[in-house]
This record gives C-alpha cells, sequence and structure tokens, in this order.
C-alpha cells in the first residue's frame, strides 16, 4: 500500500538542540514532498515544500530538508531548535492529481 | 488575504444526529479538500472537489457521510447519523491549479460524539 512513514512520534529537545526528523514515503515516479507544521492551536501551516531541481530545501524558520531519491526520504532538519518550535510536524507526498497523503505525525517538545 | 475559514470550531453531539460543517476556501482556489484527522493520526483525504465536481470521494462512507460544492466555492460536509467513531478533527483545505503551490489549511472542526 502506498504510504508515507515517519518514524519518530514523539520527539523532546533541549533548547539549541540540533532536530532531525524522518520521512520515507513508499511511491515510485516523480512525487512532490512537503513538510507541514501545526503549533499548538492553530491550523497546519507550511514549512516547506520540494518540487524538483535542488533536492536541499530551504523553509521557514531555519527549517530545510533535504529529498534523497535512492532512499525515498525526505527528512526534516534544523541546526538549533527553539522553544517556539514546539508543535506536531507532517510529512506528506503528493503523487499525480493533487492528493496529498499524509505521515502520522510527529509531536516535537523543546525544553526552554 | 483571508485564509481557510471553517465552522464550527467545536461541535459535541450525541449520537444517531445530525452534524454539519462549513468550509470557505482562499478566493480563487479551484481545489477543495476535506480531510479527517484522527487522534495521533495524520489527515486523511475524504473528499476532493474540482470546482463543483467532486472528483475523488472513494474514502467518503457515503452511507452517512455526504458533501457539497453548490457553486465552486463554499463547501459543507454532513454526517447523518453520527457514530462515536466519528469524533475526530475535520480539516478543510484549498490549493489552486498553478504548479508548484501547496494546499491550505483550515483550523478544523473538532468533533465530539457521545
Amino acid at each position: 500500500a502506498q504510504s508515507v512513514s515517519q518514524h519518530n512520534h514523539h520527539v523532546i529537545l533541549s533548547e539549541a538542540a540540533s532536530l532531525e526528523l524522518g520521512c520515507n514515503y513508499s511511491y515510485g515516479g516523480t512525487v512532490n514532498l512537503f513538510w507541514y507544521v501545526q503549533y499548538p492551536g492553530q491550523h497546519l501551516q507550511l514549512l516547506l515544500k520540494y518540487f524538483s531541481g535542488d533536492p536541499l530545501v530551504k523553509g521557514i524558520k531555519g527549517f530545510e530538508a533535504e529529498f534523497i531519491k535512492s532512499k525515498f526520504s525526505f527528512n526534516l532538519r534544523k541546526p538549533s531548535v527553539q522553544w517556539s518550535d514546539t508543535a506536531e510536524y507532517f510529512c506528506a507526498v503528493r503523487r499525480g492529481t493533487y492528493k496529498y497523503i499524509f505521515g502520522t505525525g510527529t509531536r516535537l517538545k523543546v525544553l526552554a | 488575504e483571508a485564509g481557510v475559514v471553517q465552522s464550527p470550531r467545536y461541535k459535541i453531539i450525541e449520537k444517531k444526529q445530525p452534524v454539519a460543517f462549513w468550509c470557505n476556501p482562499i478566493s480563487g482556489h479551484n481545489t477543495l479538500y476535506w480531510y479527517r484527522q484522527n487522534l495521533g493520526q495524520g489527515p486523511e483525504l475524504l473528499i476532493r472537489y474540482e470546482n463543483e465536481e467532486a472528483v475523488d470521494d472513494s474514502q467518503l462512507p457515503k452511507d452517512r457521510f455526504s458533501a457539497e460544492r453548490l457553486k465552486g466555492v463554499d463547501s459543507t460536509l454532513k454526517i447523518q447519523p453520527a457514530e462515536l467513531g466519528d469524533s475526530a478533527v475535520y480539516l478543510c483545505a484549498s490549493s489552486s491549479r498553478a504548479e508548484n503551490t501547496e494546499a491550505f489549511f483550515g483550523q478544523g472542526t473538532r468533533l465530539t460524539v457521545v
């Protein structure tokens, strides 16, 4: 079955620690990739997206993600997290006709 | 620019009762999605509209769920009758047909069926 896997369900970090959240998908062919973030009490917001070109994508708030086609992965990274990064992070794959498939999400808690 | 607007934000109903959710997408967005998000899960697509046409409703439980987007703008999602297992957050999203764009989400309606 087609799926998007986020292996870390809960992550707790101290401020200034580095972050890497894993995302793997099981589709072949061309895909568009996204990371969305949901801050407490807010709606899903786009962090970054990949369509083509440079596989290292820069997003908002210092986040970046790297598309590795051979590994079917699109991991999210941030060199130094802040307390305000506490949120839930969703990886999503869009294939063909605008259908987004989401991972189960990763809850990040950053300790001040 | 206003984002995707959903109402109500919260709804508590007894099982077997009907419920409806409303969504106003971003102006000019042809594509509208309804997603359901269960606790601890990612959003799952229920139905996708292109203008007023439902082009993907394969995941919509049609025995009790219905949706409409009569004029290709606002949309309503209805459940009748609701079951305990329908408790979830119902998300509406919209997107344009521009290349390299993403879907924009509303704040969702949290439904609790008791």
